[in-house]
């Protein structure tokens, strides 16, 4: 998954406590996105930028923000972790948003809240 | 909803060409399909896309029918570290105008000794 790096790999949080997901890529792809995947799932879209600026909200969005100030990042924000949010975290880009090419995928960030 | 049906899972002999199934009877004609597979809880990677045409690349075939309403995904030779989730996925747009990769439950494959 050369390209598309994330930080933490693990982390465990607190219930009310907040973190920021880290995603950078260094391929200069205008649409990036975040994903959660719950044991046993696929993947469901959280929010995705289709570039610098410009955000929108995905299939799951709720207690979650998000930001777009360069292009090679897009940090995922939870305001006040809940139980129901542990998961795994993938962030994907894409060349364009309206582009065929494939998205790339993180290796992911496990995230457990106790 | 998921736009793809596949099985739940499968079995393949080491060395043996491994044939995964999908169906999307419901793509629309300028929809790509897309293969990724997932091993262990690892990011999701690519494999393959197309269209309407055969394609090919040094890890899989993928063998689109002509009414576009199912497809196969091709490993020719499958070794042990091809066991993993493979997903088939439709890029649809939704009434939103918002494309997404919509994923399903995927096929897990699992390659024997």
């Amino acid at each position: 998954n050369a390209g598309v790096t994330q930080t933490p790999k693990f982390q465990v949080l607190k219930t009310g406590q907040s973190m920021t997901l880290q995603c950078a890529q260094d391929m200069n792809h205008e649409y990036m996105s975040w994903y959660r995947q719950d044991p046993g799932m696929g993947l469901r879209l959280i929010h995705y930028s289709v570039g610098a600026g410009i955000t929108d909200q995905g299939e799951v969005p709720n207690g979650y923000n998000v930001s777009r100030s360069t292009t090679e990042d897009f940090p995922l924000r939870l305001l006040s972790a809940a139980p129901s949010q542990t998961s795994v975290y993938f962030c994907a880009t894409q060349l364009t948003y309206y582009s065929n090419q494939p998205q790339h995928f993180g290796d992911g960030t496990r995230l457990s809240i106790l | 909803d998921a736009k793809t049906t596949q099985p739940p899972s499968m079995d393949c002999a080491e060395g043996r060409a491994a044939n995964l199934p999908c169906n999307h009877s419901t793509i629309s004609g300028n929809e790509y399909v897309y293969w990724y597979r997932q091993i262990h809880s690892q990011g999701p990677q690519y494999i393959i896309h197309g269209l309407k045409n055969n394609e090919t690349n040094e890890m899989a075939s993928l063998i689109i029918t002509e009414d576009r309403k199912s497809s196969t995904l091709i490993l020719p030779h499958a070794t042990l570290r091809d066991t993993a989730v493979y997903y088939c996925i439709v890029r649809p747009r939704d009434e939103s105008g918002t494309y997404k990769y919509i994923f399903g439950t995927g096929t897990r494959l699992k390659v024997l000794a």
